[in-house]
């Protein structure tokens, strides 16, 4: 059963970037595709993109501009960088496992990392 | 881009049936998961594809979907259900995904 650790600074500030590393474990790096999604204290999730081992990504268009999902097969782990970060990325960020179905694209999420809240301080 | 409506708040009485909804524009066209999350901890999945259930998880939830609505039920509902839950699709359209808007689950 895959599992997923994300690791990274827990306070960043304003207007530099973020970034946080999901460790694949108990599976290979390439039986999956790779999201990250976010959730600001008290409000819902938002999906922010995803990445396949080929390295093909996909990303949120609200978020597009300043992100970037990379992967490091030979670590076995993926990596998210947000930039020209303001207080409104103040969040928990999750990494998760999913797969492709031709029909529908991408399936459910399964399963997720514990999380890690970043604070964006000013 | 694709939205998912689901209503705030829920609340049922112990060993009573809830049922949350999530509404999308022919959302019966696609394949819904379903999330529990619990107080200060990462989301579950609990449904997935309308109406499948992972291993490990009660009969007492089951979804389904059809038109512009997709439910999630849970049956004989217990303290242990007081969570939020979120519905997911996939939008093949734009490849991205899509959450729906959140329900607080309260039992009373």
């Amino acid at each position: 059963q895959v599992q997923l650790q994300e690791s990274g600074p827990g306070l960043v500030k304003s207007s530099e970037t973020l970034s946080l590393t999901c460790a694949v474990s108990g599976g290979s790096i390439s039986s999956h595709y790779w999201t990250w999604i976010r959730q600001p204290p008290g409000k819902g999730l938002e999906w922010i993109g995803y990445i396949y081992y080929t390295g093909a990504t996909n990303y949120n268009p609200s978020l597009k501009s300043r992100v970037i999902i990379s992967i490091d097969p030979s670590r076995s782990h993926f990596s998210l960088k947000l930039s020209s970060l303001t207080a409104a990325d103040t969040a928990v960020y999750y990494c998760a496992a999913t797969t492709r179905d031709l029909v529908y694209g991408l399936k459910q999420f399964d399963p997720w990392g514990q999380g890690t809240l970043v604070t964006v301080s000013s | 881009s694709y939205v998912l409506t689901q209503p705030p708040s829920v609340s049922v009485a112990p060993g009573q049936t809830a049922r949350i909804t999530c509404g999308g524009n022919n959302i019966g066209t696609k394949s819904v998961h379903w999330y529990q999350q619990r107080p200060g901890q990462a989301p579950v999945l609990v449904v997935y594809d309308d109406s499948d259930r992972p291993s490990g998880i009660p009969e007492r939830f089951s979804g389904s979907n059809s038109g512009d609505t997709a439910t999630l039920s849970i049956s004989r509902v217990d303290a242990g259900d007081e969570a939020d839950y979120y519905c997911q699709v996939w939008d093949t359209a734009s490849d991205q995904g899509v959450f729906g808007t959140g329900t607080k689950v309260t039992v009373l």
